[in-house]
Parts: C-alpha cells; structure tokens; sequence
C-alpha cells in the first residue's frame, strides 16, 4: 500500500512569490491534514479536509490556502511568500471518520526556503 | 485553549537505561493522546496512543497510561537501543486537529 506522496520535496523561492505544495493521501483516506514544522514553532496545524471540506483551519494569515479534489488529493498554496515561511510543510492522511483525527499517516514534507 | 507541555531535551542516555518522557496536556473533554516518534531522515509516524482515562497504549517496548487525575501521558521504555535515537512528540485531538508538544529529541549512546 502506498504511503502519503508529497511533491515537490524540496524549493527554493524568494520572497513575493507564490507556491503550491501537493499531496496524495492513502487509498481510500479520505481526510488531509496540513502542518508546518519549523524549529521555533514546532508543529502548528495548518487546515484539514475532509470530502472536500475544510472541517478546521488554524491559526495562520490568509496567504495559506489549500483545497481537497474528489479524489482525495489535496493542494495548499502560499502567497506573497515572505522569509519566515521557511518550514518542512507535512501532509497527513487517515480515514477521517468521527471526530478524532485517529492515527495520522505522514509524507515526508516539502521543505521550503524561502530567499 | 488545549495544549501540550513536553519535557525538554535532547535527553541522552546510555544504551539499556530506562526511560521516561514527561508530557502533561490541558484540555476540555477527554481528548485521544498520542505519542508519534520521527527518526533522523524519516517521516512522522504513530508510536501509540491511548483514547480514554487509565489505557494504556504500547508499541515496540514502549508504553504510555492516560492519566486523567494528573492530566499526563508519560512515555516509558525499560531498556532503551540506539535504534530508538529520535524526536518524540506527545499530541492530542481537538477539533479534527492534534495539538503538539514541542518534541524531546532522545539520544541513546551505545
């Protein structure tokens, strides 16, 4: 069974500049998960989708978007990209049902710079 | 709002010692607790967790108990390896989210 696919792995952009991170879940998982891990924050929740829907976001500016496609592969996008968005962005998958996120399964994140 | 406290680390200890790793949780209800484990080059994954007061999760030697009445989620393992050398994060869900401690980094040396 295939794992939580992230692409691209690693980029390099400058600040102003918009990039969109992607991410195919597990078969037949149908919720996804975004987080940010940086040395100083940690990891901070980023949004969750379920069917589609944003159940969740946290507590980041509007630049940070994503969306969820029919077949569970989900995107987020950052915009006007600005130096402290330097992070590994990690992607989660599980089944989603009930109200606890269960067992998350985790890509290897995108790791972005941000110059 | 729900968090997570983590003891600090890197904690280093010698191959074969006993280990604990402290997390202590505030929250309202009775959220999941989780321990995930990331080693060096790999992905986060689920080390073990526990969804009510009193279980007791286990995986790979280690072991955590929910406790209610001191709101903790301690990690345990009687005789750690090298191989357990990594980052341990302790977590719990809220809200379709988890909610992460900032991590212990473990050392073991041989």
């Amino acid at each position: 069974k295939a794992g939580v696919t992230q692409t691209p792995r690693y980029l390099i952009k400058t600040r102003g500049q918009q990039v969109t991170l992607s991410c195919s879940p597990i078969s037949g998982h149908r919720s996804v998960s975004w987080y940010q891990q940086t040395p100083g924050q940690g990891l901070q929740f980023l949004f969750e989708y379920f069917s589609e829907t944003q159940r969740n976001k946290g507590n980041f500016p509007g630049r940070f978007s994503g969306r969820q496609f029919s077949n569970s592969r989900s995107e987020m996008n950052v915009s006007t990209l600005e130096l402290g968005d330097s992070a590994l962005y990690l992607c989660a998958s599980s089944l989603g049902t009930g109200g606890s996120p269960g067992e998350l399964f985790f890509g290897e994140g995108s790791r972005l710079t941000v110059l | 709002g729900n968090s997570v406290t983590q003891m600090e680390g890197p904690v280093t200890l010698s191959e074969e010692a006993f280990l604990t790793i402290n997390c202590t949780y505030t929250a309202t209800g009775y959220p999941s607790l989780f321990w995930y484990v990331q080693y060096p080059g790999e992905g986060l994954q689920l080390l073990l967790k526990a969804t009510k007061a009193d279980d007791k999760g286990s995986n790979k030697g280690f072991e955590a108990t929910y406790r209610k009445e001191t709101t903790s989620f301690h990690l345990e393992k009687g005789s750690v390896q090298v191989s357990d050398s990594a980052v341990y994060f302790c977590a719990l869900d809220s809200n379709y989210q988890l909610i992460w401690g900032a991590g212990t980094k473990l050392i073991i040396k041989p």
